[in-house]
């Protein structure tokens, strides 16, 4: 059965601190993992995917296949970045798992 | 694009009663989702359409929810009767198909409350 698990319900860092909000997934397939955010009266958007490597808003995630890990990375945070970040594991059929979320309010 | 429309917004009903939540997708968009959000917990996936066909609904607890999408496009997601654990936030997404499929748009959501 597939997994997806954020330990951390709320990260609460200052503006210009490097933040990391942790996944770990569980999956018997080859992994497809996608951060999706979630700003203040908005929807849930994808913010981005593991197969593209790209940094989105200066957000970066590395798959680690080893430690079963995507965790979602930023060096420094800004007040825009304050939302609810999901972590997401695609399985066949494009059907989506989510973690449980966690909430980063960046302080200034 | 337009987004993707939900309605109604917010919905507050008793237990045993029924309710229906309406969705219209991104236009061309071929694959339909609705998602079940408890309050603080992540989407958890009802029930998935491509085109009018269900692909999975594995997760649609049946003696009580219903979803159909009959002409491919609209989808409408019902429960009958309600329990109280069913508050939650009901989301529904759309894809494209393709090779760009793996991107769900979501709607804004219907917020739920059975007293």
């Amino acid at each position: 059965a597939q997994r997806v698990t954020q330990p951390e319900k709320l990260l609460s860092v200052f503006k210009g601190a490097p933040v990391e909000l942790k996944c770990n997934y569980s999956y018997s397939g080859s992994p497809e993992l996608f951060w999706y955010v979630q700003y203040s009266r908005q929807r849930l958007q994808l913010l981005l995917r593991h197969i593209s490597r790209e940094s989105i808003k200066g957000f970066t995630a590395d798959l680690n296949k080893g430690e079963t890990s995507f965790h979602l990375k930023k060096p420094f945070a800004q007040e825009e970045d304050s939302a609810m970040y999901y972590c997401a594991l695609l399985r066949a059929g494009n059907m989506l798992t989510f973690g449980g979320g966690t909430r980063l309010m960046v302080k200034p | 694009e337009a987004g993707v429309a939900q309605s109604p917004r917010y919905k507050i009903i008793e237990k045993r009663q029924s309710v229906a939540f309406w969705c219209n997708p991104i236009s061309g968009h071929a694959t339909l989702y609705w998602y079940q959000q408890i309050l603080g917990q992540g989407p958890k996936l009802l029930i998935q359409f491509q085109n009018n066909g269900v692909v999975d609904d594995s997760q649609l607890p049946k003696d009580r929810f219903s979803a159909e999408r009959l002409k491919g496009v609209d989808s409408t997601l019902k429960i009958q009767p309600a329990k109280l654990e069913d508050s939650a936030v009901y989301l529904c997404a759309s894809s494209r198909s393709g090779t760009d499929s793996y991107e769900q748009y979501f709607g804004p959501g219907t917020r739920l409350t059975v007293t």
